[in-house]
């Protein structure tokens, strides 16, 4: 199975800000990488799946791109309601499914 | 309106079971793949297990392997979490998952539940 290193930990960012998180895999994932976004108290939401595609009804401000290894989720102009906890997973050929560690976006 | 209702946690101790459910509706439940995945507190997300639309198979993370059990009922569009011989680590809000793709596990979690809160300890 495909381990999963997600970075930052935490970011902090300005409105407006464009923001990057990457996660890199273990092994050669090809683009078998999700985006959830977690905000407090509340059950994750799926934004980004195959790496790269846009979940219906998700703003076009946020992005994803990479393939294998290397994975970026992308932010273009950061607003005050994007706070929260964004999380990539794989889900590279079968189970089990790993998630990565975790960013939590705060304002600056 | 697509809903994945959690119910079944609470306090149990350290050695005990508990038997989660989570009811669905507003989608074709038979056809699609459904899991498990849980956040202890403060922690990030933990796939725990899954199970194809038609129960034929079953998928388990190494830290529940011979303790946990998944199941389902199509016909109650219903998903089940069987946990045995429970462990302090075993603590966290479990979510009910639909897999985005019809059929068989795929590993694409696109609607999730509320979450029910199990808490073990003596």
């Amino acid at each position: 199975e495909s381990q999963m290193t997600q970075s930052p930990s935490s970011l902090s960012a300005s409105v407006g800000d464009r923001v990057s998180i990457t996660c890199q895999a273990s092994q050669d994932i090809g683009n078998y990488l999700n985006w959830y976004q977690q905000k407090p108290g509340k059950a994750p939401k799926l934004l980004i799946f195959d790496a790269s595609n846009l979940e219906t009804g998700v703003s076009s401000r946020f992005s994803g791109s990479g393939f294998g290894t290397d994975f970026t989720f992308t932010i273009s102009s950061l607003q005050p309601e994007d706070i929260a906890t964004y999380y990539c997973q794989q889900y590279d050929n079968s189970p089990p499914y790993i998630f990565g560690q975790g960013t939590k976006l705060e304002i600056k | 309106q697509v809903q994945l209702v959690e119910s079944g946690g609470g306090v149990v101790q350290p050695g005990g079971s508990l038997r989660l459910s989570c009811v669905v509706s507003g989608f074709n439940f038979g056809i699609y793949a459904v899991h498990w995945v849980r956040q202890a507190p403060g922690k990030g997300l933990e796939w725990v297990a899954g199970i194809p639309h038609d129960g034929s198979n079953k998928y388990y993370a190494g830290s529940v392997t011979g303790r946990f059990t998944i199941s389902r009922d199509n016909p109650r569009n219903t998903l089940y979490l069987q946990m045995n011989s429970l462990r302090t680590d075993d603590t966290a809000v479990y979510y009910c998952v639909r897999d985005r793709n019809f059929g068989w596990i795929f590993g694409t979690f696109d609607i999730w539940g509320q979450g029910t809160m199990v808490t073990v300890s003596s």
